[in-house]
Order: structure tokens, then C-alpha cells, then sequence
């Protein structure tokens, strides 16, 4: 199993939509796992941090499922503006995947 | 929140010369420096980690002699090409953390340094 995982795409959205991307991870010890977006040509920036078992902000929510080892990102109200890549983080891996591809239509 | 300086955005530099990439935490030290290499449509790769006053470990496949690191002080990690080739043309992002990533600081982003080898 690869450290993290997450499936790549592309989620074609219309707008106002409601979107979930799942994260896998291997490190059952992980403690920490971030959420980012990448957009074209530009550097990560981070987006959320779960510490527990989720968090939410906005229209953003992530949850944290220990016992399946993984973390989502859902996103309500889908904005075009939320295209991007979205990238998951679980320390102490500093791998990044591909990530998944987001694209909301008009 | 943590800001994280790259310079510069974009180089266009020869083959055969050298590069210099800077990394600085602006407001905040950073024990730990990351580099990262992405060439178009791929993910992010770690090149090589950097801890102030140590030496690099650099990950495997990456030529410690062709990219030296330099982490001199908490808020400064450099990045040199040398010798660039035209497949050394890529996007190259630095990263920094304030404290064990295990403690939970999450990894904060320089704007990246698009480099282009003629």
C-alpha cells in the first residue's frame, strides 16, 4: 500500500455542487494530515489541518476516519474558483501524490 | 500565518551554468527545510531535506553533487544547480516547517522558482 493515496480525477462539478475527495494513508501513528490546493503553474497552499477528527471552515469540511485510515475533503457549494488540485499531507511522509483534480463547470 | 520567501520566481539561465534558488521563513525559523522538484502534469517530488547546521539528505535518484543545499541559518536555505542541463527545467518549490512535522506544524510553501535551461 502506497503511504497516501488519493484518487486522481478529474471530478467534473457544476457549480453549487457538492464534491468529496478521499485520502488514504498507510501510518496508522500519523497525527496530523493537512489538506491542500494547488493550482496551475502555482506553489501548495494550505488549505485545512486535522488534528482530531475533522474541521471545518466555511464550505470546507474534512473528516479523519482512523479506524480506515483515511481523511476527505468535502466542499459544498462548489465554486469555479475551486478549481484546483487538492493535495493530502500525512506527516511524517513528505511524498505527495498526484492529488485530485478538481474542476467546476459554469 | 507562516510566510515562506522563494527567490527568484523565474530564472532563464544557459546550459552549463549555475543557479542559485533562496529560501527564506520570514517569520519564523525554521528547523527544517524541504525541497521539491515538479515538472508539468506530475506531482511534486522531494528532492532533499535540509536541517539548519547539518548537512542535506538528499532522496534517492538525487545527485547531492549536482544540487547542493546550503541551510546556514533558521531562515535560509539555498539551492544550487549546477552545471544545468535543459532537462534540469523545471518548477522548483521550497517548503519549511517550524517545528517536527510529528508535532503537527504543517509544511508552508515558498512561491516556487520556475527554472528554464536554454
Amino acid at each position: 500500500r502506497k503511504e497516501v493515496e488519493q484518487d486522481p480525477g478529474p471530478f467534473n462539478v457544476p457549480e453549487g455542487a457538492t464534491v468529496a475527495f478521499n485520502c488514504t494513508y498507510s501510518n496508522s501513528a500519523s497525527q496530523s494530515f493537512f489538506w491542500y490546493r494547488q493550482d496551475c503553474r502555482k506553489e501548495p497552499k494550505l488549505l485545512m489541518s486535522v488534528y482530531s477528527s475533522g474541521n471545518e471552515d466555511g464550505r470546507f469540511t474534512a473528516q479523519l476516519n482512523r479506524a480506515s485510515q483515511y481523511i476527505s475533503l468535502l466542499i459544498r457549494d462548489s465554486k469555479l474558483s475551486d478549481s484546483a488540485t487538492y493535495l493530502c499531507v500525512v506527516p511524517p511522509t513528505l511524498i505527495f501524490g498526484k492529488g485530485t483534480k478538481l474542476s467546476v463547470k459554469p | 500565518g507562516a510566510v515562506v520567501s522563494q527567490h527568484p520566481s523565474w530564472v532563464i539561465c544557459k546550459s552549463g551554468t549555475s543557479v542559485k534558488i533562496e529560501c527564506r521563513s520570514l517569520d519564523f525559523q525554521a528547523t527544517t527545510m524541504f525541497w521539491y522538484r515538479q515538472f508539468p502534469k506530475q506531482s511534486l517530488m522531494l528532492m532533499a531535506t535540509s536541517n539548519e547546521g547539518s548537512k542535506a539528505t538528499y532522496e534517492q535518484g538525487v545527485e547531492k553533487d549536482k544540487f547542493l543545499i546550503n541551510h546556514a541559518s533558521l531562515t535560509l536555505s539555498t539551492l544550487t544547480v549546477t552545471s544545468a542541463h535543459p532537462e534540469d527545467s523545471s518548477f522548483y518549490i521550497c517548503s519549511a516547517s517550524g517545528q517536527a512535522l510529528v508535532l503537527g506544524s504543517p509544511l508552508h510553501f515558498g512561491n516556487g522558482t520556475r527554472l528554464t535551461v536554454t
